[in-house]
């Protein structure tokens, strides 16, 4: 069974702009949860989203928001790219509950100089 | 989530059984003990979880003590591309509302 995938792998954005990042979960997989992880604050839970509807959310800035669509995947969105956005930007499925064992992705490594 | 404690780098022979440590002298009958390990800039990978028996998979196995206030995760035979960093976390299955949370983790450094 293929695991998560995300897209792009890397990305360098400049400040200012917004970026869309990608996640595939793994087939039968309904639910997607994002985080962001940097050296310093560790890795932190953005949002998680079930059935097209974000079911719990972490503490950012509006500027940090997703979606899901029918078929499962998931994309997240930052606008006003801030220099403290650069990230590995990952997400994890499960089957579907919450407490469900998390598989992550690859991650995508966001650079915003 | 109950905190974890974990030494924060171990080295480890090739080929020799490499033991992780950790403690969880808070956790609660409900929490499960999961072990996720991440190579340097890539998603962190799924190992082993368990409640109070000890378990076994094709990655490694989980020895958690009877009284679950620490476990110890076993890699038999530990090879150059199990260096990583391992992170010990205690969360009812899975994770939970407000997703997982990372502590510092063991860097284990397999040496040649």
């Amino acid at each position: 069974k293929a695991g998560v995938t995300q897209t792009p792998r890397y990305l360098i954005k400049t400040r200012g702009q917004q970026v869309t990042l990608s996640c595939s979960p793994i087939s039968g997989h309904r639910s997607v949860s994002w985080y962001q992880q940097t050296p310093g604050q560790g890795l932190q839970f953005l949002f998680e989203y079930f059935s097209e509807t974000q079911r719990n959310k972490g503490n950012f800035p509006g500027r940090f928001s997703g979606r899901q669509f029918s078929n499962s995947r998931s994309e997240m969105n930052v606008s006003t790219l801030e220099l403290g956005d650069s990230a590995l930007y990952l997400c994890a499925s499960t089957r579907g509950s919450s407490t469900d064992t998390q598989y992550f992705g690859p991650g995508t490594r966001l650079t915003v100089l | 989530d109950a905190k974890t404690t974990q030494p924060p780098s171990m080295d480890c022979a090739e080929g020799r059984a490499a033991n992780l440590p950790c403690n969880h002298s808070t956790i609660s009958g409900n929490e499960y003990v999961y072990w996720y390990r991440q190579i340097h800039s890539q998603g962190p990978q799924y190992i082993i979880h368990g409640l109070k028996n000890n378990e076994t998979n094709e990655m490694a196995s989980l020895i958690i003590t009877e009284d679950r206030k620490s476990s110890t995760l076993i890699l038999p035979h530990a090879t150059l591309r199990d260096t990583a960093v391992y992170y010990c976390i205690v969360r009812p299955s899975g994770g939970g509302a407000d997703g997982l949370t990372f502590g510092k983790g063991t860097h284990l450094i397999i040496q040649p």
